[in-house]
């Protein structure tokens, strides 16, 4: 199985904040990589496919990037909504795998 | 709106087994592949199954390889996940999550529902 490895697991920020997370898969991935979040008691929600790709209705300042291997989640500027976990996603093999999770959380 | 819709979780007793249901609507369920995917109290996401768009194909989890099987009704635009054998080890709430278009095997989770919460206990 490939194995999806987070850091930070947590991470303690402030609004206005640049805030980036590292994804490391075991094995190459190509970019089948996508990145979700995800607040208490909700369900997850896309916010990055195929690596860099943002998804629908998502704000820009959110983004991806990376291939291979190491892969990264920016946020440019933290607002108040983004306080949640975050969890990156490989769709490359079988069993398809997720990241441990990153909670971003108020500093 | 384009949704999809848990249902049949519950407390079970270690040993028996349940069967989970999700609906789709307001898009052409039979066009997509879906999945399952779990998150147990605290803890992060497991995918858990996967049926192709036609129910043709299916691959599992280690975790539950043997003891789940899902399915789908495509008439009804329904997916079921039977789970037999539950252990505390399955206590999770259950998501479906919209896999790809029918030509798209590596695709995303575009879509969930709420999910549903399964709790296994004596």
């Amino acid at each position: 199985d490939i194995q999806m490895t987070q850091s930070p697991s947590v991470l303690s920020a402030s609004v206005g904040d640049r805030v980036t997370i590292t994804c490391r898969a075991s094995q190459s991935i190509s970019t089948w990589l996508a990145w979700y979040q995800q607040k208490p008691g909700s369900a997850p929600k896309l916010l990055i496919y195929k690596a860099s790709s943002l998804a629908g209705g998502v704000p820009p300042r959110f983004s991806g990037s990376g291939s291979g291997t190491e892969f990264t989640l920016t946020i440019s500027s933290l607002q108040p909504d983004d306080f949640a976990t975050f969890y990156c996603h490989q769709y490359n093999t079988y069993p398809w795998t997720f990241g441990q999770g990153t909670k971003v959380e108020v500093k | 709106q384009v949704e999809l819709v848990e249902s049949g979780g519950g407390v079970v007793q270690p040993g028996r087994s349940l069967r989970l249901s999700c609906e789709a609507s307001t898009f052409t369920f039979n066009n997509y592949h879906m999945n399952w995917v779990r998150q147990a109290p605290g803890k992060g996401l497991e995918w858990v199954t996967f049926i192709s768009n036609d129910g043709n194909n299916k691959y599992y989890a280690a975790s539950v390889k043997g003891r789940f099987n899902v399915s789908r009704d495509n008439s009804k635009s329904m997916m079921y996940l039977r789970m037999n054998s539950l252990t505390s080890e399955d206590t999770a709430v259950y998501y479906c999550a919209r896999g790809g278009p029918r030509a798209e095997l590596n695709w995303y989770f575009d879509l969930w529902g709420r999910g549903t919460l399964v709790s296994v206990s004596s």
